[in-house]
């Protein structure tokens, strides 16, 4: 079985100041850990991955994320948030073994200006 | 990136009537596809896998006469719901893996409402 916490429901951070989203996982093989965001009323676009290699993943827009095994999260980052990262982001998961993805409940990030 | 297309964007229908929403995978095969679902302000809830050729597999508590999968090419996926019925109306994703299987990418959701 394969779950993802996702422990924040609001984040708000000023414009300009690092943003943060935190996320964990269990899964049973390795892990496959991915960040998308949903801006409203459309689809989910993808940020970024970690499959193996470098702990440190950059994705779009400025976003990187961090693997790490011992604490079992995949927390995701920007320095310097802007207003328009204000959206509903998605952390998942699946194992090496399956192709079906697993989705916390979602964080909703609010920058202000 | 990859692009994976939804349509319609937004549908309405009577109840007791049939809509069919299509994926397709513009730049890439899709040799498998998933559908969810999305209440509002809620997390995405897998119904089914998809798999070029095959009979889509559905998950626990999904109706498969319900929820009609098709999945013709490795570019098309189709989700029909049948006699739907107000309850029914939710934001339907799909979504598509590359050859490598390592990313999925979901295309832009459709809303259905049944009146």
């Amino acid at each position: 079985a394969q779950s993802v916490a996702q422990p924040e429901d609001q984040v708000n951070v000023a414009e300009g100041n690092p943003l943060t989203v935190k996320c964990t996982y269990s899964v049973s093989g390795n892990p496959y850990l991915f960040w998308y965001v949903q801006y409203p009323n459309r689809g989910l676009q993808f940020l970024l991955k970690y499959i193996t290699g470098d702990n440190l993943v950059k994705g779009s827009y400025g976003f990187e994320a961090e693997f790490n095994k011992s604490q079992t999260s995949f927390h995701l980052k920007k320095p310097s948030a802007l207003v328009s990262d204000s959206a509903l982001y998605f952390c998942a998961v699946r194992d090496s073994n399956d192709y079906k993805l697993s989705f916390g409940a979602g964080t909703t990030v609010t920058v202000r200006a | 990136g990859a692009v994976v297309s939804q349509h319609p964007s937004r549908v309405i229908c009577k109840s007791g009537t049939s809509v069919k929403i299509e994926c397709r995978s513009l730049d890439f095969q899709a040799t498998t596809m998933f559908w969810y679902r999305q209440f509002p302000k809620q997390s995405l809830m897998l119904m089914a896998t998809s798999n070029e050729g095959s009979k889509a597999t559905y998950e626990q508590g999904v109706e498969k006469d319900k929820f009609l999968i098709n999945h013709a090419s490795l570019t098309l996926s189709t989700l029909t719901v049948t006699s739907a019925h107000p309850e029914d109306s939710s934001f339907y994703i799909c979504s598509a893996r590359d050859s490598s299987g390592n990313t999925i990418y979901f295309g832009e959701g459709s809303w259905l409402t049944v009146v």
